[in-house]
């Protein structure tokens, strides 16, 4: 059973540029979220994608974008990277159909750590 | 919003040692999870314990969620149990988990 996994696992990108992020669910699962994880911080809420859609926005500034595809994998986009945004990303899948709103057991990702100098 | 917060921050034990680690929320939640950070970043999942009690080997974990806490058993510790462990949160009327700052456990051998 394929368990979720990202690319790529470490980037090193320059302040103003462009960067995506990509996801592959668990198997079976249809839903992705991506979250930000700040040194020494739990991790933030970014967003969730269902049915190719946008379900729900964390504080995130509208530079960070998203996309599921219609296999359920998913991709984060984030223009005019700062400093701080400078973090480990790790994406989460769900199945929500199975368990319904508010009742799914997330499992997450190894994480892509991402360097902004 | 709703607030997670862990106790302690930090935790040094002795190998073999038990230990308690205690998330407490300010809301009502219907899902509870516990995972393990490991020092690659990776987050393991533990427990899916919105209520009740579960056990797993040496881990257990009991979620009183009238009283709005949760407790995480580890017992005989390794240093293989090293790393952080974060509680996490979600509501009926929201999609996302929030997750607690974490407790920062070291193992000596």
């Amino acid at each position: 059973d394929a368990g979720v996994t990202q690319s790529p696992t470490h980037l090193i990108k320059t302040r103003g540029q462009q960067v995506t992020l990509r996801c592959s669910p668990k198997s079976g699962h249809d839903t992705v979220s991506w979250y930000q994880q700040a040194l020494g911080q739990g991790p933030q809420f970014i967003f969730q994608y269902y049915e190719e859609e946008e379900r729900q926005r964390g504080n995130f500034p509208d530079r960070f974008s998203g996309h599921q595809f219609p296999n359920y994998s998913s991709e984060l986009n984030v223009n005019a990277l700062l400093l701080g945004d400078s973090a480990l990303y790790l994406c989460a899948s769900t199945d929500m159909w199975r368990q319904g709103v508010g009742n799914t057991e997330a499992f997450f990702g190894q994480g892509t750590r991402l360097t902004v100098v | 919003g709703i607030q997670v917060e862990q106790s302690p921050p930090d935790l040094i034990l002795q190998e073999g040692a038990n230990s308690t680690l205690r998330c407490n929320f300010s809301d009502s939640v219907n899902n509870l999870q516990w995972f393990h950070q490991n020092p690659w970043g990776q987050l393991i999942n533990l427990f899916y314990i919105p209520s009740g009690t579960k056990q797993n080997g040496r881990l257990s974990a009991t979620t009183v969620a009238t009283e709005r806490y949760s407790l995480l058993y580890i017992s005989s510790s390794q240093t293989t149990d090293s790393g952080v462990y974060f509680c996490a949160v979600g509501m009926d009327s929201s999609y996302k988990l929030i997750f607690g700052s974490g407790t920062r456990l070291l193992v000596r051998p």
